[in-house]
């Protein structure tokens, strides 16, 4: 079956440590987005990437860095520059050059302590 | 820019309730409406979208009508049930290479009582 695959579900790292979430679809899109959800908040754009090897910063973008090397994954990296990282992680793919719907991940649930 | 401006939660119905979550929009273009729907812990599931004015898309008793004189696209069940208990996104997006992401609402947390 088709579909975004995101692990771990859950994440606790130390202060001051880099993190890096996976996020790999088997969909053949070509756009992938993160996004940012804190508690009983809606959901925030971190970084979309429409084609492999370019990427754009979304609205909050800062303490964050991607990678889109293959088609398929589209990791993010919460860096110990992001001064407050815990929340829960979201990734989506779509077709690009349509507005059909994206496609959701499981989340990561991403703890700093 | 585009904007997507959902009814404020949280919200409480009975169950068998009749359910309305309002959703705006604001946007250039035609663009295609989606309702999603978030469980506890869950990523986002697509609920329902329409792709044109006058469109209505229903899935799972929930319905959404694409009006475009009014840009709005509300979202209604005629009889909710306590699985029903979630979050709703209502959200847009505009087919325009290079700038295609998806625009959210804040979303609603609706809670049904037994």
């Amino acid at each position: 079956d088709g579909g975004i695959t995101q692990s771990p579900k859950y994440l606790f790292r130390k202060e001051g440590q880099n993190v890096t979430l996976s996020c790999e679809q088997n969909l053949n899109h070509d756009a992938m987005y993160w996004y940012r959800q804190d508690p009983g908040q809606g959901l925030r754009l971190i970084y979309y990437s429409q084609i492999v090897n370019d990427f754009q910063k979304g609205d909050i973008a800062e303490g964050y860095s991607v990678s889109r090397e293959k088609k398929e994954s589209f990791p993010l990296t919460v860096t110990s520059a992001q001064k407050n990282p815990t929340a829960f992680y979201l990734c989506a793919s779509s077709i690009v050059g349509t507005n059909t719907e994206a496609f959701f991940g499981q989340g990561t649930r991403l703890t700093v302590v | 820019g585009d904007s997507v401006t959902q009814m404020e939660g949280p919200v409480t119905l009975s169950e068998e309730a009749f359910l309305t979550i309002n959703c705006t929009y604001t946007a250039t273009g035609y663009p295609s409406l989606f309702w999603y729907v978030q469980y506890p812990g869950e990523g986002l599931q697509l609920l329902l979208k329409a792709t044109k004015a006058d469109d209505k898309g229903s899935n799972k008793g929930f319905e959404a009508t694409y009006r475009k004189e009014t840009t709005s696209f509300h979202l209604e069940k005629g009889s909710v049930q306590v699985s029903d208990s979630a979050v709703y996104f209502c959200a847009l997006r505009r087919a325009n290479f290079g700038n295609e992401k998806l625009t959210f609402g804040t979303g609603t947390r609706l809670t049904i009582i037994p």
